[in-house]
């Protein structure tokens, strides 16, 4: 089990380009969460989707942010109209669906960077 | 609502001391409790979990407790190093679907040499 695998590891994008942040849920996880990291911040909560549904996005901001988790492929985030304040590092987590005894596990991270 | 909070938020010890993270919690009867580490610009490592219906669970230096009754948490480290340094999260992480993970701010420890 190749664990939490979110890709790109890096990503550096200039001010109104679009930017896509790919997780890919441990195996046989099918709820997926993202959060966002500000620099010298805690992590904060932003979307919690599962197979074709989000579940809670109360953490998104209302404008140029969306994710998805289709019945195929990796949750994607994307990011419309990137601007300075969306650098940051983003998180992704999976965790199993039904009862977990296994708690949640975390990807390395993206980190986004707007020029 | 679900809240975690963490204290101290940040403590900074000799190497070698025994030291304690207290992490509280609102209400964690659906929840298991995690524990993590975040090093500075890497993501997030699990420590230990404990399932809602454990007390404690240990692994090497570390040993996590669990008081549901009275909604906390603690971390213990054993003989601290300079490698433990890092932000230290409690995390509560749902036991069925359809709960988002609840975090808590963090303690930043710092072990001196």
């Amino acid at each position: 089990n190749a664990g939490v695998m979110q890709n790109p590891r890096h990503l550096v994008r200039r001010r109104g380009q679009e930017a896509r942040l790919r997780c890919s849920p441990m195996k046989g996880h099918s709820h997926v969460y993202w959060y966002r990291q500000l620099p010298e911040e805690g992590l904060k909560f932003m979307v919690y989707l599962q197979k074709e549904n989000i579940i809670d996005e109360s953490g998104m901001p209302k404008e140029r942010f969306s994710a998805e988790f289709p019945k195929e492929g990796p949750s994607i985030l994307r990011i419309q109209q990137v601007v300075r304040g969306d650098s940051a590092a983003y998180f992704c987590a999976s965790s199993p669906p039904g009862t977990s005894k296994d708690g949640a596990f975390f990807g390395q991270g993206t980190r986004l960077t707007v020029v | 609502k679900q809240e975690v909070t963490q204290i101290p938020a940040a403590l900074s010890v000799p190497e070698g001391e025994n030291l304690v993270l207290n992490c509280s919690f609102t209400d964690s009867a659906i929840y298991n409790l995690q524990w993590f580490r975040q090093d500075p610009g890497k993501g997030l490592t699990s420590l230990l979990l404990i399932q809602s219906s454990q007390r404690e669970q240990t692994s090497g230096r570390l040993n996590a407790s669990l008081d549901k009754s009275s909604g906390r948490s603690t971390l213990y480290i054993a003989a601290s190093q300079p490698g433990d340094s890092a932000t230290y999260l409690c995390v509560l992480t749902p036991i069925q679907g359809a709960q988002k993970l609840v975090f808590g701010q963090g303690t930043r420890l710092t072990i001196n040499p």
